[in-house]
């Protein structure tokens, strides 16, 4: 069974471009996550998709960040425009419900690596 | 504060050592405890999870949870070079929603 995938797995841009991250759950997840971890932070929620619907996006940091799940398979992340602060590493997870705690078999993809220069 | 405090290391053993990881917490409501291993260049996996106190065993490595003390732990047995790699403390509560809240990792690295 094919993992989580992210693409590309790694983008280098100029700040005030456009860049999309994209990821492909795992096949049947409904659940899907976006994480990232800033240099020297810790791993930080960003937002979290059942299906094509937004359940909770508390952790995305302004409006700079759109995310869509289209037909609730893969995702898109777009950072526009991007800004230095943003570069790090963007994490896709996704997870079934399982026993209604559907956060703790999240799976997790390889990550794409931003820089803004 | 925080809501996870993790020590970032380096931690450098030698091989065949027994391995102690700790995170501290200050939210009470957290019930579910995570181990996530991460090597270079990967994503996060998921090793292990804890509900609420107690141990759990999982051949080498072994997770505990004090929620009195709000300190988690993960032990590694017989460690290998293998095991080299970015261990992550993460955790999950009602509360939290739908986010995982993750301590910093700490860098281990297994000397032959």
């Amino acid at each position: 069974e094919a993992g989580v995938t992210q693409f590309p797995s790694h983008s280098v841009i100029e700040k005030g471009q456009t860049v999309t991250l994209r990821c492909d759950p795992i096949s049947g997840h409904d659940n899907l996550y976006w994480y990232r971890r800033v240099m020297g932070k810790e791993i930080k929620f960003l937002l979290h998709f059942v299906k094509e619907s937004k359940q909770d996006e508390s952790g995305m940091p302004n409006n700079r960040f759109l995310a869509e799940r289209t037909g609730g398979t893969y995702s898109t992340l777009k950072v526009q425009p991007a800004e230095l602060e943003d570069s790090g590493v963007y994490f896709c997870a996704s997870s079934q419900k399982i026993k209604g705690v559907f956060v703790t078999e999240a799976f997790f993809g390889q990550g794409t690596r931003l820089t803004v220069v | 504060q925080k809501e996870v405090e993790q020590d970032p290391g380096p931690l450098s053993v030698p091989e065949g050592a027994i391995v102690s990881l700790n995170c501290t917490y200050s939210n009470s409501a957290f019930q579910y405890f995570m181990w996530y291993r991460q090597y270079s260049r990967k994503g996060p996996e998921l090793l292990m999870y804890t509900y609420s106190s107690g141990n759990k065993e999982d051949g080498r490595f072994t997770a505990q949870v004090d929620k009195s003390s709000k300190y988690i732990s993960l032990f590694i047995r017989d460690s290998q070079p293998s095991d080299s790699a970015t261990y992550l403390c993460a955790m999950w509560g009602y509360s939290s929603a739908s986010k995982i809240i993750f301590g910093s990792g700490t860098r281990l690295s297994i000397r032959p």
